[in-house]
């Protein structure tokens, strides 16, 4: 079976600092990871995606995740945080289980302070 | 913006009722998604429809139901609808049926229950 942990609901930080979303998965095969936003009232967007390639995986907009396999993990990180990246994260698993389902984390909430 | 279109935008009805919404998938995409997104339950993926066929299927009630047509476009079903029910509905599509293939996201349907 698959799941996807995001542990963080909530991140606070401020402009010009880093940002770190955690996100665990669990899964049966290899999986495929990835990172969406959802901006208020918007769908969502691509930030990134890991398909068994390089575990360091470059964004849009300065994000950028790397695969850890032997810790289960996605981690979302960006150097230095803007205004604009105020929005929902998405970690999100899919895999061979039952016809690649896709499971979405239960999001996290990053506030970014002026 | 994506590419993929979903109308309504918005959708006010009574309990009890039936409704339909649309999407229709980036152009050359062969497979759609269906999610309901609610505060209570998170993004959940619904139903998977690869070239016309179901292809996977996520926490669909019984009440819901799609379909994928020759034009790739897709319908999803809602009937005897529940105040429960009201959430953002988002289709996805793919090019493919591989899990490493990104989905892109429409704008979503806000479903609203009376």
């Amino acid at each position: 079976a698959q799941s996807v942990t995001q542990l963080d609901s909530h991140v606070s930080v401020s402009e010009g600092t880093p940002v770190l979303l955690r996100c665990n998965y669990s899964s049966s095969y290899s999986p495929s990871l990835f990172w969406y936003v959802q901006h208020p009232n918007k769908g969502l967007q691509l930030l990134l995606k890991y398909t068994s390639a390089a575990t360091l995986v470059k964004g849009i907009n300065g994000f950028e995740a790397e695969f850890k396999k032997s810790e289960t993990s996605f981690h979302l990180t960006k150097p230095s945080a803007h205004m604009s990246d105020a929005a929902e994260y998405f970690c999100v698993v899919r895999g061979l289980t039952g016809g690649f389902k896709t499971i979405f984390g239960a999001g996290t909430r990053l506030f970014v302070k002026a | 913006d994506s590419g993929v279109t979903q109308t309504p935008k918005h959708l006010i009805t009574a309990t009890g009722q039936r409704v339909t919404l649309r999407c229709s998938p980036r152009s050359g995409d062969l497979s759609v998604y269906w999610y309901q997104q609610s505060l209570d339950q998170g993004l959940q993926f619904l139903i998977q429809y690869y070239n016309g066929e179901e292809r996977a299927k996520g926490n669909i009630l019984e009440r819901f139901s799609a379909q994928q047509f020759p034009d790739l476009h897709s319908e999803l079903n809602l009937s005897s609808l529940e105040l429960g029910d009201s959430a953002l509905y988002f289709c996805a599509s793919s090019p493919r049926d591989l899990s490493s293939y990104e989905q892109y996201f429409g704008p979503g349907t806000r479903l609203t229950v009376t």
